[in-house]
Order: C-alpha cells, then structure tokens, then sequence
C-alpha cells in the first residue's frame, strides 16, 4: 500500500502564506488530490492531479509537485480556510489519504 | 445540482450486517465510478470501495475485503454497500462520492451516514 504523509496541524495567522506538504511512499506521478474538511461535513475537493485547481475554488489555493512530493499553497489564509486538509493518492489501489492537516488559527 | 444522499446508517452489533444507500440526481449516474469512504469520529478518511460505471469492477480495502459488498443499480441512480460481519471497528460515518474513473479524484460527496457497531 501506498502511505501518504502529512504534518498533523499547522498554526497560522489570517493573511499568512500557507504550505502544507504530502510525502508518498512511492512514486504517484500526478495522481494526488487536496480536499478540505470542515467540522461536521464531507471533504470538498480543492486540487486535483496536483496542481488543477477545481472550477469555483478561490484562486488563493494551488498544488504544485511530482512523484513522491507534493505541496498545497494557501497564499493569503483567510478566516474560512481554517479546516483540515487531505491529500489523496489514486494511483494505486488501496486509494489512501493522508492523516490531515488541520490548520489552526495562531 | 449534482448531489449524492446516503442512508441506511444505523446502530448494529458486533456480527450483524447492515446495508448502506447512496442516491444520486443531478448527474448521469452510469457514467462515473462510485466510492464507499469512511471516517472514524475524530480521525483521518478511509477508502473502503468503488465500483465501476458499469459495475464490471469492483476494489475493496483489505480491511473490509470478504465482509463488505458494492454493487450498484443505474436504473435507479443507487449505490450499496452490503456490510456484514461487522466489527466495532467499522463504527464510522461512511461517504459516497463519485469519480470520473478508478484512478481519479473524488468530486461530488454525499453528507455522510453514521454506522456504530456496538453491543
């Protein structure tokens, strides 16, 4: 199986650029997705195939990297993005996640 | 609009079974692979299954493989997933979401359905 890793939580301020970071295990190609979670509700897809960004999401969010290293930039943190943020591996089956990002307010 | 509605979440216990529902509108329901996901209160997602447009192929996490079924009725725009054997480790709030093909991104989510398994 393929394990992908993320930091479990980041401190941020609204205003701040943002990195968050995705490590596979093995090569993925592009074939990486963000989605953000919010408390109580399903994940929303972001970013797919690392850096296309989803029609309607705003243009502060984008994804960027290749094989086994990816990153998903906010570069303004707004108040609303504070969420938890997956990353998502569909080059293989079992089709992982990553343990979340939750991005706090500093 | 393009939705996806779950039902069927319930308490059971350890060793009984229970099947989940997953309607779909706003969207030709044939054309796009489906996907079971689960998420245990407070933790990460979990990929569980996904089927095919057609329901020719089907992937299971081996964590539910031989316990779980996913099938699929595009008469009716609706996805199941047949969970016997439960565990209460299965206890999570499990997702429907649609896929443009097995190894895509997960676009439209459903709201979720709760599952405890619990004696």
């Amino acid at each position: 199986d393929i394990q992908m890793t993320q930091p479990s939580s980041l401190s941020a301020s609204v205003g701040d650029r943002v990195t968050i970071t995705c490590r596979a295990s093995q090569t993925i190609r592009n074939y990486l997705h963000w989605y953000q979670q919010k408390p109580g509700k399903a994940p929303n897809l972001l970013i797919y195939s690392a850096s296309s960004l989803r029609s309607g999401v705003p243009s502060r969010f984008s994804g960027s990297g290749s094989g086994t290293d990816f990153t998903l930039s906010i570069s303004s943190l707004q108040p609303e993005d504070f969420a938890t943020y997956y990353c998502q591996q569909t080059y293989s089956t079992p089709l992982t996640f990553g343990g979340g990002t939750k991005v706090e307010i500093k | 609009e393009e939705e996806l509605l779950e039902s069927g979440g319930d308490l059971v216990q350890p060793g009984g079974s229970l099947r989940l529902s997953c309607a779909a509108s706003g969207f030709i329901f044939s054309n796009f692979a489906m996907n079971w996901v689960r998420q245990t209160p407070g933790k990460g997602l979990e990929w569980v299954a996904g089927i095919s447009g057609s329901a020719g192929r089907t992937n299971y996490a081996d964590s539910v493989r031989g316990r779980f079924t996913i099938s699929r009725d595009n008469s009716k725009d609706t996805l199941y997933l047949q969970m016997d054997s439960l565990r209460v480790e299965d206890t999570a709030v499990y997702y429907c979401a649609n896929s443009w093909g097995p190894n895509t991104y997960f676009d439209i989510w459903g709201r979720g359905t709760l599952v405890t398994v619990s004696s």
